[in-house]
């Protein structure tokens, strides 16, 4: 069964400094997505950042960057330069074998984070 | 650029009561999801509807959950009796590929 862990409840982060938020993921899977999104206090859900499991690259999307470690199953973002708009709840999610025709995402708990000016 | 769309953005309803929880996919995409996320908790998936029908459900999904496609725009949720645990944010969500786009979600509070 696919997991997602996010062992990070709340961080908090100076503006203008960047901050890496944990992600970790179980799966036998050996094609699968990992995603980033964010969850501003108004509630709805922004898509962030993508990985594929066979990308060699790590994903980079503006200040986003998603820290890739197949190995260690793990999928940090990164976000440089933080602002005081990045304040939210960040979720990492996880979909399944590409050959699946459901694309469910599994979600982690969440991290919030605040950034203080 | 496309958006998914949900109303009502909050529905108040008494226990017991039907409700029908509504969205509009983005209209090139053929995978679509309902999610809920209780106060402050993880997303989580309820189910997925791909070629006009169900192609995975979660546990929390049971017999008092349904989801239609009525015409071909329109994708809705609707819970037939429902309960004080059922209030939640609901999430309708779509894709062509990937990623997931979601909508602002349905605020639902039974009272």
């Amino acid at each position: 069964a696919q997991k997602i862990t996010q062992t990070q409840p709340g961080m908090f982060v100076q503006e203008k400094e960047a901050v890496t938020l944990d992600c970790t993921y179980d799966t036998s899977d050996q094609s699968y997505g990992l995603f980033w999104y964010k969850q501003p206090s108004s509630g709805e859900m922004i898509f962030l950042i993508y990985q594929g499991s066979y990308d060699e690259q790590n994903a980079t999307e503006g200040r986003y960057s998603l820290n890739f470690q197949k190995a260690r199953k793990s999928a940090n973002l990164v976000i440089s330069a933080s602002q005081l708009g990045d304040s939210a709840m960040y979720f990492c999610a996880m979909r399944g074998p590409f050959s699946s025709n459901t694309g469910k995402l599994i979600f982690g708990q969440g991290t919030t984070l605040q950034v203080k000016p | 650029e496309p958006e998914v769309t949900q109303t009502p953005s909050h529905q108040v309803t008494q226990m017991g009561q039907e409700v029908i929880l509504r969205c509009v996919p983005i209209s090139n995409h053929l995978y679509f999801y309902w999610y809920r996320q209780i106060l402050g908790q993880k997303v989580e998936f309820l189910v997925s509807f791909y070629n006009n029908e169900i192609s995975e459900k979660s546990e929390i999904f049971d017999d008092q959950f349904s989801v239609e496609r009525p015409d071909g725009s329109n994708f809705t949720l609707k819970i037939r009796s429902t309960k004080l645990e059922d209030s939640a944010m609901y999430f309708c969500a779509s894709s062509y590929n990937s990623p997931l786009h979601f909508g602002n979600g349905t605020r639902l509070t039974v009272t």
